[in-house]
């Protein structure tokens, strides 16, 4: 099982920043199949990154995704009201499809 | 439009059986794969199982193993999860999601039912 480990676990933020969440396996993601997903209370979570670095339709050009192998990270360039979340990366290369435990995005 | 409906969450006590639903609409659902992930109280989410298009791979988490089982109705466009012999750790609520292929991402997700095993 690939396990993902989020840091920070808590990012307090203000309006404006930048925001960067850092995802880490412990084996390889093969071909980069990493997705980023935010989830707010009560609703349905919300790809916003997939392979790595693709951004999902309609997602804002102010979130962006990189990394391979072992290490990940989702930046949101200038955070907006809307933004303060949890975010999950999510590994599906292999089963099982593997979740992090999650970076709560908290406003400051 | 896309649209996930998950159904059949209840309380239910421990030892218990409970079968949700996930009826599916928008999308030619025999195409995609199907996934059930849950989220337990103040917890992240998990990945509990999945199934390919045609039911050709399966998979369970090991916690829920020879205990739950996924499957799916092409015909009704229609995700199931029986869940037996549940546990008070399986509380969660149960969310539905499509992926393009099985080794794929989670592009749409339902709004997710809650399941209670408690006495």
């Amino acid at each position: 099982e690939i396990v993902l480990t989020q840091s920070p676990g808590t990012l307090s933020l203000s309006p404006g920043e930048r925001a960067t969440l850092s995802c880490r396996a412990s084996q390889s993601v093969l071909s980069s199949y990493l997705a980023w997903y935010q989830h707010k209370p009560g609703q349905a979570p919300r790809l916003l990154i997939y392979d790595a670095s693709n951004r999902a339709t309609g997602v804002p050009d102010r979130f962006s995704g990189s990394g391979s192998g072992t290490d990940f990270t989702l930046t949101l360039s200038r955070l907006e009201p809307e933004d303060f979340a949890v975010y999950y990366c999510q590994q599906y290369s292999r089963s099982p499809h593997t979740f992090g435990q999650g970076t709560k995005l908290e406003i400051k | 439009e896309v649209q996930l409906v998950e159904s059949g969450g209840d309380l239910v006590q421990p030892g218990g059986s409970l079968r949700l639903s996930c009826a599916a609409s928008g999308f030619t659902f025999d195409e995609y794969a199907m996934h059930w992930v849950r989220q337990a109280p103040r917890k992240g989410l998990e990945w509990v199982s999945g199934i390919s298009w045609n039911s050709g791979t399966i998979y369970n988490v090991d916690s829920v193993k020879g205990r739950f089982t996924i499957s799916r109705d092409n015909a009704k466009n229609s995700l199931y999860l029986q869940m037996n012999s549940l546990r008070p750790e399986d509380t969660a609520f149960y969310y539905c999601a499509s992926s393009g292929s099985y080794y794929g991402h989670f592009d749409s997700w339902g709004q997710g039912t809650l399941v209670t095993v408690s006495s």
